[in-house]
């Protein structure tokens, strides 16, 4: 079992509509969470870190973090053709210092 | 101009070379990190470093070097013995405590193999 599984897409969306990507992860001392965006041929970029159980808004975006069942998610509303991109999941476990594991992508494509 | 910058951003290597990539951050950040980016896949960690003259494995290291000789610089050698090195290097650097310490990628090197 992959440490950080994700669904590796790609998921199609219309524009305007909500996008929803889902992460699992298997190791039950994970603290940090965090949700990069990459676009093909460039470096992650942040988009939202969570730490605690729960929703957490940043303008289009909403992380919801459920550590019982050990998942996170993304949402992205309304979504723009310019939000198609490979989103990745990274966990930190909490006794493994600042080492992040990433998942392997979800691909998200928005359909004018 | 504040940032992460990693050079060159294409790299050729020949059959048993030693090549290294090149990291500078002026962001003042403790930690850096390499991490290698194969087609369609997540990233996983090479090497990362919390302090200058310190720096940890990570899950990849086999083939790999790293020096970590001032704050601002954290250079990644791939040598010889790393026999699939064709991948995208990725270089963070972090700031943050208390669990909270979040990564920012520099532009990335791509490395191909003449």
């Amino acid at each position: 079992q992959k440490e950080v599984e994700q669904n590796s897409g790609p998921l199609s969306v219309p524009e305007g509509a909500i996008a929803s990507l889902n992460c699992t992860y298997s190791d039950r001392g994970s603290q940090s969470f965090f949700w990069y965006r990459q676009y093909s041929g460039k470096s992650p970029e942040l988009i939202m870190s969570i730490y605690s159980n729960g929703d957490k808004e940043d303008g289009r975006f909403t992380a919801q973090l459920n550590k019982a069942s050990q998942y996170v998610s993304l949402l992205i509303r309304d979504s723009q053709p310019s939000d198609s991109a490979t989103y990745l999941c990274a966990v930190r476990v909490g006794a493994a210092g600042n080492k992040l594991t990433f998942g392997g992508g979800t691909r998200v494509l928005v359909k004018p | 101009d504040g940032g992460i910058t990693q050079s060159p951003k294409y790299l050729f290597r020949k059959e048993g070379q030693n090549v290294t990539l090149s990291c500078e951050q002026n962001l003042n950040h403790d930690a850096m990190y390499w991490y290698r980016q194969d087609p369609g896949q997540g990233l996983r960690l090479i090497y990362y470093s919390q302090i200058v003259n310190d720096f940890q494995k990570g899950d990849i290291a086999e083939g790999y070097s790293v020096s970590r000789e001032k704050k601002e610089s954290f250079p990644l050698t791939v040598t010889s013995a790393q026999k699939n090195p064709t991948a995208f290097y990725l270089c963070a650097s972090s700031i943050g405590s208390g669990g909270q310490e979040t990564q920012y990628f520099g532009p990335g090197t791509r490395l191909l193999v003449l």
